[in-house]
């Protein structure tokens, strides 16, 4: 099946810093989304991509939609101690259903 | 906003017994779904269900599951004669219509197998 390559694993990062992470898949998608999941709790869509090359801002977050349609990445900037949590990239190919990445969790230091 | 409710949050069972873990998906949509995820690791695609039927189901998704909308709110995933490795969060989900409209998650059943 399709599988997304996210990296990275984890991060720990002083409050204040920017934060980027990426997914790489060998499959093409046609949608990327980004999920933030706190513990106990399920992902909560924070950003959706639907055309390659597309770039998107939530806040102090942008994700891009990469122009092969193999990739997207997630900035977020000036991070504060409620961005911790685990981060989920998410394809959406043709047909098939939503694949997740294995998550890169976020720790911030204040 | 609306959102997707699931219940119960916390299921304890024993090995071998049924368990069915109940959803209501947001009321205008028409894609449903269950994943689930064990302890610290990815979300993982189990079964999608439209117009009342399966669309597409993961190999995880063998015989001892079934998903049922028996009314016209709720959405149930079965799992029939619990093993250990069962144990696992959760999730429903559901999407509008809308080819890659994104789907919206509840906030999941954490199943624990004793």
């Amino acid at each position: 099946g399709q599988q997304l390559n996210q990296s990275p694993q984890s991060m720990f990062i002083q409050e204040g810093e920017d934060v980027s992470m990426n997914c790489t898949s060998s499959s093409i998608f046609n949608t990327w989304l980004w999920y933030k999941q706190d513990p106990g709790e399920g992902p909560v869509l924070l950003i959706a991509l639907y055309k390659a090359g597309e770039l998107t801002s939530n806040g102090r977050l942008t994700a891009q939609f990469g122009i092969t349609r193999k990739d997207s990445f997630l900035n977020i900037s000036a991070s504060i101690p409620s961005d911790v949590g685990i981060y989920f990239c998410a394809g959406l190919g043709g047909n098939t259903p939503l694949v997740f990445g294995k998550g890169t969790r976020l720790s911030v230091i204040a | 906003e609306p959102e997707v409710t699931q219940t119960p949050s916390h299921q304890v069972t024993q090995m071998g017994q049924e368990v069915i873990l109940r959803c209501v998906p947001i009321s205008n949509h028409l894609y449903f779904y269950w994943y689930r995820q064990i302890l610290g690791q990815k979300v993982e695609f189990l079964v999608s269900f439209y117009n009342n039927e399966i669309s597409e189901k993961s190999e995880i998704f063998d015989d001892q599951f079934s998903v049922e909308r028996p009314d016209g709110s709720n959405f149930t995933l079965k799992i029939r004669s619990t093993k250990l490795e069962d144990s696992a969060m959760y999730f429903c989900a559901s999407r509008p219509q809308g080819l890659g409209s994104p789907l919206h998650f509840g906030n999941g059943t954490r199943l624990t197998v004793t």
